[in-house]
């Protein structure tokens, strides 16, 4: 099993729907989880952390189940400006700031 | 707002040449790292980088790859005689005080070994 899967989409969605995604991970003791967002040949940029309890930052939701071993991220009302390739992430272990990316999950947002 | 910065935006190289990869990471971080990812592929962790020495590489990062912190400010990696294996997006990464996230990327440098 990958360390990090993520279906890779592509998610077509109209404007103002709203699309989640999963990823899951195969270390159960993995403790730290990220979102991250990239645009077409551009660098990872950081959406949001994912805590233990779940957190929200306008639109966007982000879930932890530790028991299934996913992470989840929600976008409400998605904007033609989410279309974009969404990255989850894990610190792998040894503390070290090492990052485990997924594969991504393309989200294309039409009017 | 701060920001990692890179150069070159792009590389052009023939096989078996060396290449140097230049960052600047952000003035106050202390964690550095590199990655790289093949086009159409996923992310993938290189090597990080603490205290003027390295923390963690991964398998890839074998005796063709060095990494090296020469003044306060550039970070480099250096790719001693490059493969055609070796094109990609390279992105360097820091993070700050307590290496703890987010670790901010810099735009990347497109290397196209020919």
């Amino acid at each position: 099993r990958k360390e990090v899967e993520q279906d890779p989409g592509p998610f077509n969605v109209p404007e103002g729907a709203t699309v989640a995604f999963n990823c899951t991970y195969s270390n159960s003791a993995s403790q730290s989880f990220f979102w991250y967002r990239q645009d077409c040949r551009k660098e990872p940029k950081l959406l949001m952390s994912v805590y233990s309890s779940g957190n929200e930052d306008g639109r966007f939701t982000a879930q932890l189940n530790r028991a299934s071993q996913y992470i989840s991220l929600l976008i409400r009302d998605s904007k033609l400006s989410d279309s974009a390739t969404y990255l989850c992430a894990l610190y792998g272990s040894g503390n070290t700031g090492k990052l485990i990316f997924g594969q991504g999950t393309t989200l294309q947002v039409k009017p | 707002e701060p920001e990692v910065t890179q150069t070159p935006s792009h590389q052009v190289t023939q096989m078996g040449q060396e290449v140097i990869l230049r960052c600047v990471p952000i003035s106050n971080h202390l964690y550095f790292y590199w990655y790289r990812q093949i086009l159409g592929q996923k992310v993938e962790f290189l090597v990080s980088f603490y205290n003027n020495e390295i923390s963690e590489k991964s398998e890839i990062f074998d005796d063709q790859f060095s990494v090296e912190r020469p003044d306060g400010s550039n970070f480099t990696l250096k790719i001693r005689s490059t493969k055609l294996e070796d094109s990609a997006m390279y992105f360097c990464a820091s993070s700050g005080l307590t290496g703890a996230p987010p670790q901010y990327f810099g735009p990347g440098t497109r290397l196209l070994v020919l």
